[in-house]
């Protein structure tokens, strides 16, 4: 079955860049889909269509892709950006996928 | 503003059938795409699958000789049974609408999410 790789965690002081990457084999062909989910509360998209961001969700969030890896960079880390990130997928045959998420600690 | 909840039973007991319904407010059920996503307690997120309003389904093949999905359009519904439940299926069940376009690359994402329910399968 298809999967996307994401790292664990990643962890950054406030004000500092943070980047989440998702690698899979099929993301040359499918967009990818960033989500934000803080404990006890459903997931948000912050990111659509690898790159594209939802009216409400702040600027410091933006999303990149490059052959099978996309990433989510988030600029200037603020404390209420510490949360779980999943990035979503498909694969051919319209299955959609979750990578494993990140746990984003902000120091 | 479109809102979407779960409902049903918060305990199920192994080998039974777990049952869920989400009720859909704000907009229509129409034209659109709905489906189930499951967290297990720590775990990340699996979607379990999808119906349009028509009827047609498309589920996870890990899940889909055990998962229906239906559609109640005059109720603004739809709904979720799963078959043969084990601990393993123990988890947060959400609904969630989908913003689908089947251009190419097609588009299929979530962009309205339940509260989601805990489902609890034991005896």
């Amino acid at each position: 079955s298809y999967e996307l790789t994401q790292p664990p965690s990643v962890s950054v002081s406030p004000g500092q860049t943070a980047r989440i990457t998702c690698s899979g084999d099929a993301l040359p062909k499918q967009y990818a889909y960033w989500y934000q989910q803080k404990p006890g509360q459903a997931p948000v998209l912050v990111i659509y269509k690898d790159s594209e961001r939802p009216s409400g969700i702040p600027e410091r969030f933006s999303g990149s892709s490059s052959g099978t890896t996309v990433t989510l960079t988030i600029s200037g880390v603020q404390a209420e950006d510490e949360a779980d990130y999943y990035c979503q997928s498909a694969d051919s045959s319209g299955t959609l996928v979750f990578g494993g998420g990140t746990k984003l600690t902000v120091l | 503003q479109v809102q979407l909840q779960e409902s049903g039973p918060g305990l199920v007991k192994p080998s039974e059938t777990l049952s869920l319904t989400c009720t859909v407010s704000g907009g229509s059920i129409s034209s659109y795409y709905w489906s189930w996503i499951r967290q297990p307690p720590g775990k990340g997120l699996e979607w379990i699958g999808y119906i349009y309003y028509s009827g047609s389904t498309n589920y996870n093949p890990s899940l889909k000789s055990r998962v229906t999905i239906s559609v109640d359009t005059s109720k603004n519904q739809f709904s979720l049974k799963l078959s043969s439940v084990t601990a393993a299926d123990t988890a947060v069940y959400y609904c969630a609408r989908n913003a689908y376009s089947n251009y190419v690359p097609p588009v299929n994402y979530f962009d309205y999410w339940g509260q989601g329910t805990l489902v609890t399968v034991s005896s």
